[in-house]
């Protein structure tokens, strides 16, 4: 299993420029996440998703746009890329139905660094 | 979710046992600590969770206490790849749906392995 991958793993925009990032689990998660992690705040939920087809907000998602069309696949978008999105987004997929705890064990991708100048 | 207080940072030798405390006075008895590390520029990976017995797995043991106000992970031989912030949380297990699912970090303890 590959587990969560996200692509790229760098991205450098311009301020007004548009770019996906896109995430894919091959675990047959239902549940996936966009977070955004940013020096002294923590993460940060941008969107996530309950399943295939659905997708709703989350703490920070202005300026973000998501979708799920397939279970295994969460894109992220910018639309208009601001320097305030200069960040690092981990996507992350979990179980929603074990019993024992391990219904929020959560798995991240590596992250894309995005500089947005 | 219940509150933890970790202290910011410690070291220790390469080979020798980490013990890394959590403190959840707080927490209720349908909640679980769970142990997350993150290694620099890396996403949080997933290290162990308990509700109440001591846990073990390849990684690392979960020592929780009998009143569960605290616990302890413990990295048995650390390595220098071991070096990362570690985040302990607690939540409920069930129940969760939809942003509650969500994982919220502290500011975790930052753990130095030294050659």
């Amino acid at each position: 299993n590959a587990g969560v991958t996200q692509t790229p793993k760098f991205r450098v925009l311009k301020t007004g420029q548009s770019m996906t990032l896109l995430c894919a689990q091959d675990m047959n998660h239902e549940y996936m996440y966009w977070y955004r992690q940013d020096p002294g705040m923590g993460l940060r939920l941008i969107h996530y998703s309950v399943g295939e087809g659905t997708t709703a907000k989350g703490e920070v998602p202005d300026g973000y746009n998501v979708s799920r069309l397939k279970k295994q696949n969460f894109l992220l978008g910018l639309e208009s890329a601001a320097p305030s999105q200069t960040s690092v987004y981990f996507c992350a997929s979990s179980y929603t139905r074990l019993a024992g705890g391990r219904y929020n064990e959560q798995f991240f991708g590596p992250g894309t660094r995005l500089t947005v100048l | 979710d219940a509150k933890t207080t970790q202290p910011p940072s410690m070291d220790c030798a390469e080979g020798r046992a980490a013990n890394l405390p959590c403190n959840h006075s707080t927490i209720s008895g349908n909640e679980y600590v769970y142990w997350y590390r993150q290694i620099h520029s890396q996403g949080p990976q997933y290290i162990i969770h308990g509700l109440k017995n001591n846990e073990t797995n390849e990684m690392a043991s979960l020592i929780i206490t009998e009143d569960r106000k605290s616990s302890t992970l413990i990295l048995p031989h650390a390595t220098l790849r071991d070096t990362a912030v570690y985040y302990c949380i607690v939540r409920v297990a069930f129940g969760l749906t939809g942003a509650n699912s969500k994982l919220t970090f502290g500011k975790g303890i930052t753990l130095s392995v030294r050659p």
